[in-house]
């Protein structure tokens, strides 16, 4: 049972470029959380998705991320136009479904921006 | 501002003796949850306690929650090389019916052989 997959595992993004992340989530689950961790802090809640749906983007800078979830392959977490400043580890996390239910991690993206 | 506040932010013991972090939290919770994470990895889940509950033991683990005080304790006993890592409280939040976690900044955990 594949946990949940994130690709690429390391992305290095000039200033001004765009990236692109990829979270696959455990089987079975169609509920996706971005997470964004900065050096040496603790993880900061950026969106939740379902299929084909944004429920809470409360967390997501007001420009230049966006975040899909649709109806067929993984979730992708979209940053235009990177600034030093986004270099940080993104992690996905999966579960079953919306409440009190774990959410399990993938490995992580690790984004340089040069 | 951030939830959860982890005490101390690094910890160094040997191997065999006990760890005990702590954490601290501002606002009414559901659920506490701890997780680990390895040098450059991702998070590892490791126990989760209901408001409900005042102490939960997994293994080597034991947790405690006092929501007088809003606080919690992951106490590792035994520790290893393996434990090795940072441990992360994370407390839910709740919008649009859905949990979302708010970390806190981790406690470093070093256990020397």
């Amino acid at each position: 049972n594949a946990g949940v997959m994130q690709n690429p595992r390391h992305l290095v993004r000039r200033r001004g470029q765009e990236a692109r992340l990829r979270c696959s989530p455990m089987k079975g689950h169609s509920h996706v959380y971005w997470y964004r961790q900065l050096p040496e802090e603790g993880l900061k809640f950026m969106v939740y998705l379902q299929k084909e749906n944004i429920i809470d983007e409360s967390g997501m800078p007001k420009e230049r991320f966006s975040a899909e979830f649709p109806k067929e392959g993984p979730s992708i977490l979209r940053i235009q136009q990177v600034v030093r400043g986004d270099s940080a580890a993104y992690f996905c996390a999966s579960s079953f479904d919306r409440g009190e239910y774990e959410q399990y991690f993938g490995p992580g993206t690790r984004l340089t921006v040069t | 501002s951030q939830q959860g506040e982890e005490d101390p932010q690094a910890l160094s013991i040997q191997e065999g003796e006990n760890a005990t972090m702590n954490c601290s939290y501002k606002t009414s919770i559901n659920n506490l949850q701890w997780y680990r994470q390895n040098s450059g990895r991702g998070l590892v889940h490791l126990i989760l306690i209901r408001s409900n509950e005042r102490e939960k033991h997994s293994g080597r683990l034991r947790v405690t929650l006092d929501t007088s005080k809003k606080s919690s304790s992951l106490l590792i006993t035994a520790s290893r090389a393996a434990d090795t890592a940072s441990y992360f409280c994370a407390t839910d939040a709740w919008n649009q019916g859905a949990q979302k976690l708010v970390f806190g900044q981790g406690t470093r955990l070093t256990i020397n052989p």
